[in-house]
């Protein structure tokens, strides 16, 4: 069955450092996301992704954040300059035509920032 | 801005007993998504209901969607302690265009064998 995939599982890094969470989404998908959740909170929207382009980004989605599908199957969000808040699980997700269609999590990036 | 607020927040059951969780919109669902959380993993999709009055079922799990009351409850027949994690509810943002969700706070399942 297709699935989201992400990498690394796990990342550590030290405040100020740049970090990139890779994501592979299902491959006949068109819409992707990138989400957050804090320990113990909620799962937050960051941004979303279509036709090469960004579509919807929240408040949270400041200058420090970016995405890119630099190839036809790669997803990527990059964090500039780390703080300590950044620290949370980071999940893809991704979906089909429709807006109304399942929306698939990938397993998720648990970064650490020290 | 739309809320999804999750009852209860922390369910023990006995292996074997039935249980419901609810989800409550603040606006107008178009539509509601359940998922399945493991303590510090990802969510795995359980099922999405689309249209008012619209029930869906797999394995021992019910959901329902009533759109006049802006709820969707969740219920799981017969427990078993692989039922155990947190369930959330999503749905799409009502005032977005590209289907991101909003989510409830998550309800805790804990079954106990």
């Amino acid at each position: 069955e297709p699935e989201v995939t992400q990498t690394p599982s796990h990342q550590v890094t030290q405040m100020g450092q740049e970090v990139i969470l890779r994501c592979v989404p299902i491959s006949n998908h068109l819409y992707f996301y990138w989400y957050r959740q804090i320990l113990g909170q909620k799962v937050e929207f960051l941004v979303s992704f279509y036709n090469n382009e960004i579509s919807e980004k929240s408040e949270i989605f400041d200058d420090q954040f970016s995405v890119e599908r630099p190839d036809g199957s790669n997803f990527t969000l990059k964090i500039r300059s780390t703080k300590l808040e950044d620290s949370a699980m980071y999940f893809c997700a991704s979906r089909g035509r429709g807006r109304y269609n399942e929306q698939f999590f990938g397993p998720g990036t648990r970064l650490t920032v020290l | 801005s739309q809320e999804l607020e999750q009852s209860p927040q922390s369910l023990i059951v006995q292996e074997g007993k039935n249980l419901t969780i609810n989800c409550t919109s603040s606006k107008t669902l178009y539509g509601l998504y359940w998922y399945k959380q493991k303590y510090g993993e990802g969510l795995i999709f359980l099922m999405m209901l689309q249209k008012g009055g619209e029930e869906k079922s797999h394995e021992k799990i019910t959901a329902k969607l009533d759109e006049k009351k802006q709820q969707s409850s969740l219920h799981i027949t017969a427990s078993q302690p692989s039922h155990a994690g947190i369930y959330l509810c999503g749905a799409p943002n009502y005032g977005g265009s590209q289907g991101n969700l909003i989510f409830g706070k998550g309800t805790k399942l804990s079954v106990k064998p």
